[in-house]
């Protein structure tokens, strides 16, 4: 497909279990982001990849979080030992930086509920 | 410390008049900005973008306003239609990085 895509679109968890969730970023782009949206929330910003450069972990909440990004195209992000509080939208986005302002394009997210 | 604010979590504006969705931020370093729009399951989408260079840009019934003097933003919609009914997401950036700040969104109903 021509857009960001993420899976799975909708994860059921139970709390203290790790779940992973996948972000394919539109081919070309070399930019590629991570945002939580919690309920009632703005967009929180967690990491993001450009090139090969070392990523922007400033936004991670916790040891519990990572994400990797594989061959500069898919990305994964982990949570570990899942808690109530990480229940929230999850939504990777990419972007094509040959200059130093370009707009983000957002998949549609995975909705992650940790009960 | 919320660096990009919106103030106002909904807005309801009738059908063909104008919507104004407004935006403040902090930070004078910024020097891009952009609005975004979600529908609901779905991820944000992008509208439109100003370069802290600018005052002014404009996209058919889209224009977004700049005043850095009050680090101040604007989303015009002229006229409003029922789809335009979303939540509103302005986001910016600081020079030399990728990291967009973003509000915690307006959610806008256009009346029929």
């Amino acid at each position: 497909g021509a857009g960001v895509s993420q899976s799975p679109s909708n994860k059921v968890t139970e709390k203290g279990k790790d779940v992973e969730l996948r972000c394919d970023p539109i081919s070309g782009h070399t930019a590629l982001y991570w945002y939580r949206q919690s309920l009632g929330q703005g967009l929180e910003f967690l990491i993001y990849f450009q090139g090969n450069s070392a990523p922007d972990k400033s936004g991670l909440p916790s040891d519990r979080f990572s994400a990797e990004r594989t061959g500069g195209s898919v990305s994964t992000l982990t949570i570990q030992r899942t808690q109530q509080e990480d229940s929230a939208v999850y939504l990777c986005a990419s972007s094509y930086r040959d200059t130093s302002n370009a707009e983000a394009f957002f998949g549609q997210g995975t909705r992650l509920t940790v009960v | 410390d919320q660096q990009v604010k919106q103030n106002s979590p909904s807005l309801s504006v009738q059908e063909g008049r104008i919507s104004i969705l407004n935006c403040d931020y902090t930070n004078s370093m910024f020097d891009y900005f952009l609005w975004y729009k979600k529908y609901p399951a779905e991820g944000p989408t992008f509208l439109i973008s100003i370069s802290s260079i600018k005052d002014k840009n404009e996209d058919g019934r889209f224009t977004v306003f700049l005043n850095k003097s009050a680090k101040h933003l604007s989303l015009h919609i002229v006229p409003s239609q029922p789809g335009d009914s979303a939540v509103y997401f302005c986001a910016a950036k600081s020079p030399g990085t990728y990291k967009y700040i973003f509000g915690t969104g307006t959610r806008l109903k256009v009346l029929a």
